[in-house]
């Protein structure tokens, strides 16, 4: 496989459950971002992972739990979501971050969850 | 003032013609743009990315940017219906530290008619 992959595609799920969103990446990187967009809105940074540590932490509630195990796999793990929680949930990765520039990031298709 | 601001459109121009998408931006240490394409019910995907003033041309493609009037344009020659979707703007915020975000506009719709 190439590119970055994210599963499930689709996912709903009632406000008291417990699910996991997965991202891989194939490309390399060294850094991975997790993003809300939702319709009318500009897309949302969530966390970003750089060299599997967390740098970025963009005031998400804390329902909504990161873990990135390695450079290659990002997790999004939920807990007691709401319903304005439902969006699509897209992953990127790109190489690593450096201090003056951003590298481009590549995207995955993305989760599209519904809370039910 | 939002931080990355495009027009929504939508933008429609005859298949052939040079579609012209421009992006302004609030943040003046912005050192990074980037221009993505998203098709409906797509994820976004990269089209250019420019760091310096003036023009960076990729194909069918000319990004233009100019630091001095906080403005970053992506022109498109030669528009085919294919290329008929939003295109999101992003920009870094410049702030001192480690990592650099990116700010995303909302993207301006393009229709390319045949």
């Amino acid at each position: 496989e190439t590119g970055v992959t994210q599963t499930p595609r689709h996912l709903v799920m009632g406000m008291t459950n417990k699910k996991s969103l997965k991202c891989e990446q194939h490309l390399g990187h060294n850094a991975m971002y997790w993003y809300k967009q939702s319709a009318k809105k500009p897309l949302e940074l969530m966390f970003v992972y750089n060299f599997k540590e967390q740098t970025e932490n963009n005031s998400v509630p804390s329902r909504f739990s990161p873990e990135c195990p390695n450079s290659s796999h990002l997790f999004l793990h939920l807990h007691t979501l709401q319903p304005e929680d439902s969006a699509l949930y897209l992953c990127a990765s790109s190489q690593a971050m450096s201090l003056y520039s951003n590298q481009p990031q590549h995207f995955g298709d993305g989760t599209r969850l519904s809370i039910l | 003032q939002k931080e990355v601001e495009q027009n929504s459109g939508p933008l429609s121009v005859p298949e052939g013609a040079i579609a012209s998408l421009n992006c302004t931006y609030s943040d003046r240490g912005s050192q990074s743009f980037f221009w993505y394409r998203q098709y409906s019910g797509k994820s976004p995907e990269l089209i250019m990315f420019i760091y310096s003033n003036g023009d960076k041309e990729d194909g069918r493609f000319t990004a233009q940017l100019n630091k001095a009037s906080q403005y970053v344009s992506l022109l498109i020659r030669d528009s085919q219906p294919s290329d008929s979707a939003t295109y999101l703007c992003a920009v870094n915020k410049g702030y001192a530290g480690n990592n650099r975000k990116l700010i995303w506009g909302l993207g301006t719709s393009l229709a390319v008619n045949p």
